[in-house]
């Protein structure tokens, strides 16, 4: 099955600076979703965009749903220690009866302080 | 309100051996989804239950996996025979009605390892 693209892999930054990373599809999706997974959890929903172009945020995480819909990214403003996990972005398509979410591959952030 | 329930959250067997998984969705969700997480992936969708209904399992191997959500709570994944590359993460997730706005709450997953 198809996974969508994220980047970067990973990433080790410094607590305060901001982060940016990304996600790409060759198919195009109704809606964009941004997911948290802390280690021996699921993933948790952080951010749901559903218009092109739209921009969304949800207290220091700002998300946009991409013009070609193809794509979104994720930013992280001021990061702290607790936004430590893996970030994956998920496209979803409604199907007649279904509502079939298709994850990334995820983007590992790590903070130091 | 309580989450998503799934047990055992690990289990170690042998290839060629049998597993089962259980999962106790949030109470009044008519949707119930399976996802396979290998190591180093994100969730990959298996079947998507709505009520007692199967509405999504193209991406099930069903000649070894098997689902059933009998009553349309309570839902079990079994593997049978399990194979080595069958070792991943299972998550349960559920939702209200699986609607184009819903959201999927996620469990805390079956740690599956395939000797």
């Amino acid at each position: 099955g198809q996974q969508l693209n994220q980047s970067p892999q990973s990433m080790f930054i410094q607590e305060g600076e901001d982060v940016s990373m990304n996600c790409t599809s060759s198919s195009i999706f109704n809606t964009w979703l941004w997911y948290k997974q802390d280690p021996g959890e699921g993933p948790v929903l952080l951010i749901a965009l559903y218009k092109a172009g739209e921009l969304t945020s949800n207290g220091r995480l700002t998300a946009q749903f991409g013009i070609t819909r193809k794509d979104s990214f994720l930013n992280i403003s001021a990061s702290i220690p607790s936004d430590v996990g893996i970030y994956f972005c998920a496209g979803r398509e409604n199907t007649g009866t279904a509502s079939k979410l298709t994850f990334g591959t995820g983007t590992r952030l790590q903070v130091t302080l | 309100e309580a989450g998503v329930a799934q047990s055992p959250r690990y289990k170690i067997i042998e290839k060629r051996q049998s597993v089962a998984f259980w999962c106790n969705p949030i109470s009044g969700h008519a949707t119930l989804y399976w996802y396979q997480q290998i190591l180093g992936q994100g969730p990959k969708l298996l079947i998507q239950f709505q009520n007692n209904g199967v509405v999504d399992d193209s991406q099930l191997p069903k000649d070894r996996f098997s689902a059933e959500r009998l009553k349309g709570v309570d839902s079990t994944l079994k593997i049978q025979p399990a194979k080595l590359e069958d070792s991943a993460v299972y998550l349960c997730a559920s939702s209200l009605l699986g609607g184009f706005t819903d959201t999927q709450y996620f469990g805390p997953g079956t740690r599956l390892t395939v000797l």
